[in-house]
């Protein structure tokens, strides 16, 4: 079946812009995470839902950031007013109910000029 | 933010060779997880380890889940050149989130 998809695949901002990137997990997934990637880092988790309920939003750098997922499907994470810091790969994933694996999509890179 | 141990950065070997990455933690995970990550894609699992003692297999791959839970080991064995890539170790507990190390380069000489 098909895997979890991401778009824009890369989206250039000016430093002030808001941007908004989507996530389609896989088909039943219950779960959905947001992971932001730096250049040469491993993944840091931003938030996770659980079908619609944002249950973790710890990782969430400041409040410029929002994700929701109001269909309990697909989610949207937000960025209001970008800096050059925001610039790095987000990553989502999904899991299973009872499973601990997580599924990445392929990311979307964003690049804050 | 907290990340797994994982060195060194990069790792050179010749195909055919075999090769060992370790992870550490100063945490203690109920779950490892190891990743491939190739230039512009996500991370691919690989293996999940579910217990403490635990040793899987996927084919060439061979991943063990450290006793006290606080430390991982994957080997590949007579790798390829389709072998390169990054190599994350992640764990998770209780709060689902995934905690990753940094990534492990390996470069395969053909």
């Amino acid at each position: 079946g098909a895997g979890v998809s991401q778009s824009p695949r890369y989206k250039v901002a000016k430093r002030g812009q808001d941007v908004a990137l989507r996530c389609d997990p896989i088909s039943g997934h219950v779960s959905l995470f947001w992971y932001q990637q730096a250049l040469g880092q491993g993944p840091e988790f931003l938030t996770y839902f659980q079908n619609e309920a944002q249950l973790d939003k710890s990782g969430l750098p400041s409040d410029r950031f929002f994700a929701e997922r109001p269909e309990g499907s697909v989610s949207t994470l937000k960025i209001q007013r970008t800096q050059q810091e925001d610039s790095a790969v987000y990553l989502c994933a999904s899991r299973d109910r009872g499973l601990y694996e997580q599924f990445f999509g392929p990311g979307t890179r964003l690049t804050v000029l | 933010g907290q990340q797994l141990n994982q060195s060194p950065q990069s790792m050179f070997i010749q195909e055919g060779e075999d090769v060992s990455m370790n992870c550490t933690s100063s945490s203690i995970f109920n779950t490892w997880l190891w990743y491939k990550q190739e230039p512009g894609e996500g991370p691919v699992l690989l293996i999940a380890l579910y217990k403490a003692g635990e040793l899987t297999s996927n084919g060439r791959l061979t991943a063990q889940f450290g006793i006290t839970r606080k430390d991982s080991f994957l080997n590949i064995s007579a790798s390829i050149p389709s072998d390169v890539g990054i190599y994350f170790c992640a764990g998770t507990g209780a709060n689902s989130k995934l905690t990753f190390g940094k990534g492990i380069t390996l470069s395969v000489r053909p």
